[in-house]
């Protein structure tokens, strides 16, 4: 699976879009970008995953490149239940392995 | 409650004891994966199962650990001979096989602290 960059860490106002980035330049045809994240000793939580296209749904909008280098995951009003570490992950969609290989994440924190 | 159940949530024990953690995945799922996780670090792989079939195993998975899905539904994660290496959140995975992807939902995590 293709390696993942994210910042270590972000900052959001409470009620203001948060804008995590994700750098993947070495994703391939075949591969899809999740997002997952880790409220403090809980399990991590499925957000949202995509291709090619640009994906939304109630908890967050995933923006992908047209290269598929970079994805950005957005939170469109931050709350701070949101504090979290947020993960991006490459994973192939062939057959075979099917594990999710997670980095360190960003840890995002919401600030009243 | 639909979701991935796990139990214990914690477990301390001492080093050198057996242990056994449970899964429960999401009904109908027919994927079941184990991570475990480090303070500080994100989950690693550690086995996979489709269906009763062990599919997969890490490197990280030492002849130690032992891993069953019976009956292609619930699942045990036995330590035998607990280190204090094996400190760590042991976290279940279930997804249903959807074509080319799946998706991954988690359960909450077993804490497991060796004295």
């Amino acid at each position: 699976d293709a390696k993942t960059t994210q910042p270590p860490s972000m900052d959001c106002a409470e009620g203001r879009a948060a804008n995590l980035p994700c750098n993947h330049s070495t994703i391939s045809g075949n591969e899809y970008v999740y997002w997952y994240r880790q409220i403090h000793s809980q399990g991590p939580q499925y957000i949202i995953h995509g291709l090619k296209n640009n994906e939304t749904n109630e908890m967050a909008s995933l923006i992908i490149t047209e290269d598929r280098k970079s994805s950005t995951l957005i939170l469109p009003h931050a709350t701070l239940r949101d504090t979290a570490v947020y993960y991006c992950i490459v994973r192939w969609a062939g057959a075979g392995s099917y594990q999710l290989t997670f980095g360190k994440g960003t840890k995002l924190s919401v600030i009243p | 409650d639909t979701g991935v159940s796990q139990d214990p949530r914690h477990k301390i024990t001492k080093r050198g004891q057996n242990v056994t953690f449970r899964c429960d995945p999401i009904s109908e799922h027919n994927r079941l994966y184990w991570y475990r996780q480090t303070l500080g670090q994100g989950p690693e792989f550690l086995t996979y199962f489709q269906n009763e079939a062990q599919l997969e195993k890490s490197r990280l998975l030492s002849d130690r650990f032992s891993a069953e899905r019976p009956k292609g539904s619930f699942s045990t994660l036995e330590i035998q001979r607990t280190e204090q290496g094996d400190s760590a959140m042991y976290l279940c995975a279930s997804s249903l096989e959807r074509g080319s992807t799946d998706t991954q939902y988690f359960g909450p995590g077993t804490r497991l602290t060796v004295l």
